[in-house]
This record gives C-alpha cells, structure tokens and sequence, in this order.
C-alpha cells in the first residue's frame, strides 16, 4: 500500500456520462498530481493542486476539471465521455522534494 | 520545450545486466528519476539522481550526466520479475512542477 488511495479501481460508462475520480494523498502530501495512461501511452499529465490550489495545468480537455478539498482529497471530473477517454487514470502526491511521486494504484475507466 | 527520449523496447537475459538509456531536453533541471511500471499498476520510485555521478542501490544503480542530458538505469542480475516498464522522469523548472514523463522503456526478461 503506497499511501495513495484511489477509488473508484474499475468504472465502465456509456458515451456522453460523467464520472468522479477520487484521490487521497499520503498523509502529510500536500500536492496531489493527476496522469492519464491510455494502453501502451506514457503518462500524460492533467493537472497539480497544492494545498488546495491549482499549481499547473497540462493536456487537459476542456470536459475534465479537478479540484482539491480542504481535507487534501481531490476530485478529477471528467464529462461528456467519450470512447477515447477509455484509459488508466493515476493520482500521485508528493512532499518530499528529493523523491518524487508516490502513486496510486489507478482507476481503470472503460468507455462503452 | 520538454522531451525525453528513450528505447521502446529491449530484451534481456535472466541473470545478465541491461542498461536502459534516457536522453532529455527541458527548460530547466531539478532531478531525473527513474520509475518501474508492471503492466496495469501504479509506477514505482526506483531512482533520483540530481547530481553527476552513480547512485547504486541494491541490483539498480542510475546514472547522471547533467551537461549531455542523458542518464541510465542499470539492472544487474536480471530475474524475470523485472520484466516491466521502465519511466524516466524528469524535474523542470519549479520546485512543485509537473514532472515530465518519457514514454517508458519495455523490458523483457527471457529464461
């Protein structure tokens, strides 16, 4: 167990839904990182919150928001799905600046 | 702009070493790290080198050379179990930043 919990680990939604991913960062992490993996991708970077804020933003579609609570879970909204949404979606937080990211096992989001 | 280039894939024998090389281009620098991904989990920290030089750790060591931006991972006494996907991260500018991801190296470890 890495510290980092992701839920749900496996959604499959028809075109045109909405879903909410949910992280928890480690405890004590206050930066939390959202990567898109589609199969045989490399991690794509979405979004990072500090301690509730946006710090930076990558590719991320206009259909896909995120935000980070007082409590430092976050939420990655994605809407309007579509097939290519289909992919592995990681949360990742951090503190320690000396090593890196520790990540969570994943959400799988299957888009029918 | 940022871009990490490494070998899509290698083969390897159980029991021999390989060397997974990683060239990088990023406006700025604060740490390349290495990370192993098996198929459909999370990543899984390996490596952080922010200075030349080896880091050695167990059967992995990393490699930095800041100045020709490239690195290496190096795994001796291959056993099937490492047999993933291998990252190269790097660290741009800003403290807090994204890191940058390359594209993964795919390793097959062979008996």
């Amino acid at each position: 167990d890495s510290g980092v919990t992701q839920t749900p680990k496996h959604l499959i939604t028809a075109t045109g839904q909405r879903v909410t991913l949910r992280c928890s960062p480690r405890s004590g992490d206050l930066s939390v990182y959202w990567y898109q993996q589609s199969l045989d991708q490399g991690l794509q970077f979405l979004i990072h919150y500090y301690n509730g804020e946006e710090r930076a933003k990558g590719n991320i579609l206009e259909r896909f928001s995120a935000q980070q609570f007082p409590d430092l879970h976050s939420e990655l909204n994605l809407s309007s799905l579509e097939l290519g949404d289909s992919a592995l979606y990681f949360c990742a937080s951090s503190s320690d600046l000396n090593y890196g990211y520790t990540f969570g096992s994943g959400t799988r989001l299957t888009v029918v | 702009g940022q871009n990490i280039d490494q070998p899509t894939e290698m083969t390897a024998t159980e029991g021999a070493i390989v060397q997974i090389n990683c060239t990088y281009q990023t406006s700025g620098f604060n740490g390349l790290f290495w990370y192993q991904q098996h198929a459909g989990e999370a990543p899984t920290f390996l490596s952080y080198n922010v200075l030349d030089g080896l880091e050695e750790k167990g059967r992995f060591s990393s490699f930095l050379s800041r100045s020709k931006g490239y690195s290496y991972l190096l795994l001796k006494e291959l056993q099937m179990k490492d047999s993933a996907s291998y990252l190269c991260a790097v660290r741009g500018d800003n403290y807090g930043q994204n890191f940058v991801f390359g594209p993964g190296t795919r390793l097959s470890v062979l008996p």
